[in-house]
């Protein structure tokens, strides 16, 4: 069965550091890949997507993410965390008509 | 315009009652999904719909679990003779195109509905 896996269920940063959230496919066919993050007592609002266009995809909020095949993987960067980053963010596939999602990582950003 | 609502945002109830959560898509979305959060876990698939046909139900952890959309809009999903282990975020989302195809629709999240069965 398809899925992503999330390395790291708590991540903590600096304001200001590099934010790095790995998330690892396993699918032999590439599936459709997205971030999303979820703020308490919130909804999940979509960061990015990946639909094959472009390896290298940017999303809202300064956040990007880039497809390897060869590791199938599509971690998520941000190059100077924010307090406001401070979330859950969940990595999800899609192959055909399944929709997949990883367990979460929590972001804490340290001031 | 409007997101994807969800209600009640709290239900609180007891063991061997029937529930039902509604989930009202953003207008004109074709696909609806439902799914259920434990606490820590990411979104667990349900169901899904395709307009008002029920194309995957293969989440639906037993036969106490249905849902309906049946005017391709507003769905609800009804759990008859909650147990302890119900209790849960279920969350409801829409997209714009069916899935499957070339193209790959984002999924748009409710606020979900935070069941509690004691």
């Amino acid at each position: 069965a398809q899925s992503v896996t999330q390395l790291g269920s708590h991540v903590s940063v600096s304001e200001g550091a590099l934010v790095l959230l790995r998330c690892n496919y396993s699918s032999s066919v590439p599936p459709y890949l997205f971030w999303y993050v979820q703020y308490p007592n919130q909804g999940l609002q979509l960061l990015l997507k990946y639909t094959s266009a472009a390896t290298l995809v940017k999303g809202i909020n300064g956040f990007e993410a880039e497809f390897k095949k060869s590791e199938t993987s599509f971690h998520l960067t941000k190059p100077s965390a924010h307090m406001s980053d401070a979330a859950e963010y969940f990595c999800a596939g899609n192959t055909g008509n399944q929709f997949y999602f990883g367990t979460g990582t929590s972001l804490t950003v340290i001031p | 315009g409007a997101g994807v609502s969800q209600s009640p945002r709290y239900k609180v109830t007891k063991r061997g009652q029937d529930v039902a959560l509604r989930c009202d898509p953003i207008s004109g979305h074709v696909s609806l999904y439902w799914y259920r959060q434990a606490l820590g876990q990411g979104p667990e698939f349900l169901t899904y719909f395709n307009y008002e046909a029920q194309q995957d139900k293969s989440g639906l952890p037993n036969d106490r679990f249905s849902a309906e959309r049946p005017e391709g809009s507003i769905s609800t999903l009804t759990i008859q003779r909650t147990e302890q282990r119900d209790s849960a975020m279920y969350r409801c989302a829409s997209s714009l195109g069916v899935p499957g195809g070339k193209e790959s629709y984002e999924q748009y999240f409710g606020p979900g509905t935070r069941l509690t069965v004691t």
